[in-house]
């Protein structure tokens, strides 16, 4: 059964960092693409990061680029998220999620199944 | 940008109806689009990927079409626990995005 399970999520300051992390468990880990969503409280999903299984590929989304990193290690099937410079309106539930596989070309489908329960952050002074 | 909008923002149905939603995107995303349902405190659940393959353990009640700017996902027939939120997402350009979700809520 596949498994994902963030943890790192909790209280920050404006300006403040936080590590995400996604530890991950029943699939080959290194085969498939990872992405982190977030959701802000009542609102809808938000596409935040995604990386390749060899973690050579990845895209952010404007609202985080210079600020956020993604990376893998796939020694530790773990899936992380740095965040830096962190403002009000990072405010948001985190969910790692999965690839549903790759397509033809060999590139991750950028479709997501399963996602994790998901870690909650909060940038507040 | 790729900007889905979906319609409409709210659909009141009884079960054993059957349910439209509509995506629609400000430009082509070909055939690159997923449906994810979402019920209240839980992960979201992906259903339809590249327009009409249902994901792994998906019912067959549920069905998408489309292509180009315009998506639909069909529920044939509704039963209590399709009653959720649902979301489309283009994967065909960068970044990533997705709708402001349709409501199917109880009549």
């Amino acid at each position: 059964e596949v498994q994902l399970l963030e943890s790192g999520g909790g209280l920050v300051q404006p300006g403040g960092s936080l590590r995400l992390s996604c530890a991950a468990s029943g699939f080959t880990f290194t085969i498939y693409g990872m992405s982190w969503v977030r959701q802000a409280p009542g609102k809808g999903l938000e596409w935040v990061s995604a990386i390749s299984g060899s973690g050579t590929d990845i895209h952010y989304a404007d609202s985080v680029k210079g600020r956020f990193t993604i990376s893998r290690d796939n020694s530790k099937k773990t899936l992380y998220l740095q965040m830096n410079s962190l403002r009000v309106e990072d405010t948001a539930r985190y969910y790692c999620a999965k690839d549903v596989g790759l397509r033809d070309d060999g590139y991750p489908y950028n479709f997501w199944d399963p996602w994790g329960q998901g870690t909650l952050v909060t940038v507040s002074s | 940008e790729v900007v889905l909008t979906q319609s409409p923002a709210t659909l009141s149905l009884s079960p054993g109806e059957r349910a439209t939603l509509s995506c629609r995107a400000s430009q082509s995303v070909t055939r690159y689009l997923a449906w994810y349902q979402q019920k209240p405190g839980q992960a979201p659940r992906l259903l339809i990927y590249d327009t009409s393959n249902r994901a792994t353990g998906i019912p067959a009640r549920f069905s998408g079409s489309g292509s180009g700017t315009d998506f639909t996902l069909t529920i044939s027939s509704l039963e209590p626990e399709d009653f959720a939120l649902y979301y489309c997402q283009q994967r065909s350009d960068w970044p990533l995005t997705f709708g402001g979700g349709t409501k199917v809520e109880i009549k």
